[in-house]
């Protein structure tokens, strides 16, 4: 069965700081895997995803992941975090070849400190 | 980003009685899907469509039914809605072989 887990339910980095929030997923299949958004009081927000081409998946507001298929693993990393980019992150992993249905993980509330 | 929204955005009812939460979409995606998010676990499948009139259970399906009749609508009925129904409640779309799903603002439900 697929899953995925998110190392650290809150995250705290200084404005300029690096971002690094973990994913580790666990699938029998080659994964499809997804970062999404989430600000306060809103629906959710694709990052970016993995779909087996570039390992290193660059997305919006200067995110970025790299695909570890030896680790297991879908780290999301910004070089300089803004004040703007404190919200809720979520990791999800859907199997290949099978439709629709996302598996999420538990989410990493990111806050930023000025 | 698709066109989604969703009614109403917030609700408070009282434990046993009926609510209907309506998705609607204007970006044609075959898929919908109806999520709930609770603190410390993330987002969970209640029920997906696949089609209109196709459906099918999700991860948290009990005390849930959905139905979609027409492909930008997709209702969420709690038949007698119970304190643990208290939810923010997510629809989500998706169109044929991309795995996108793109979400809907939220429903914000309170039984009390």
């Amino acid at each position: 069965a697929q899953s995925v887990t998110q190392l650290g339910s809150h995250v705290s980095v200084s404005e300029g700081a690096l971002v690094l929030l973990r994913c580790n997923y666990s699938s029998s299949v080659p994964p499809y895997l997804f970062w999404y958004v989430q600000y306060p009081n809103q629906g959710l927000q694709l990052l970016l995803k993995y779909t087996s081409a570039a390992t290193l998946v660059k997305g919006i507001n200067g995110f970025e992941a790299e695909f570890k298929k030896s680790e297991t693993s879908f780290h999301l990393t910004k070089p300089s975090a803004h004040m703007s980019d404190a919200a809720e992150y979520f990791c999800a992993v859907i199997n290949r070849g099978s439709q629709g249905n996302l598996i999420f993980g538990k989410g990493t509330k990111l806050s930023v400190k000025p | 980003d698709a066109g989604i929204t969703q009614s109403p955005r917030h609700k408070v009812t009282e434990t046993g009685t009926p609510v209907t939460l309506r998705c609607h979409q204007t970006e044609n995606h075959r898929y919908m899907y109806w999520y709930r998010q609770d603190p410390g676990h993330g987002l969970r499948l209640i029920h997906y469509s696949y089609g209109v009139k196709d459906t099918d259970k999700g991860e948290v399906s009990d005390g849930y039914s959905v139905s979609r009749s027409k492909t930008e609508d997709f209702l969420l009925t709690l038949e007698s809605a119970t304190s643990s129904q208290t939810s923010v409640y997510f629809c989500a779309t998706g169109s044929q072989g991309n795995y996108e799903q793109y979400f809907g603002p939220g429903t914000r439900l309170t039984v009390t």
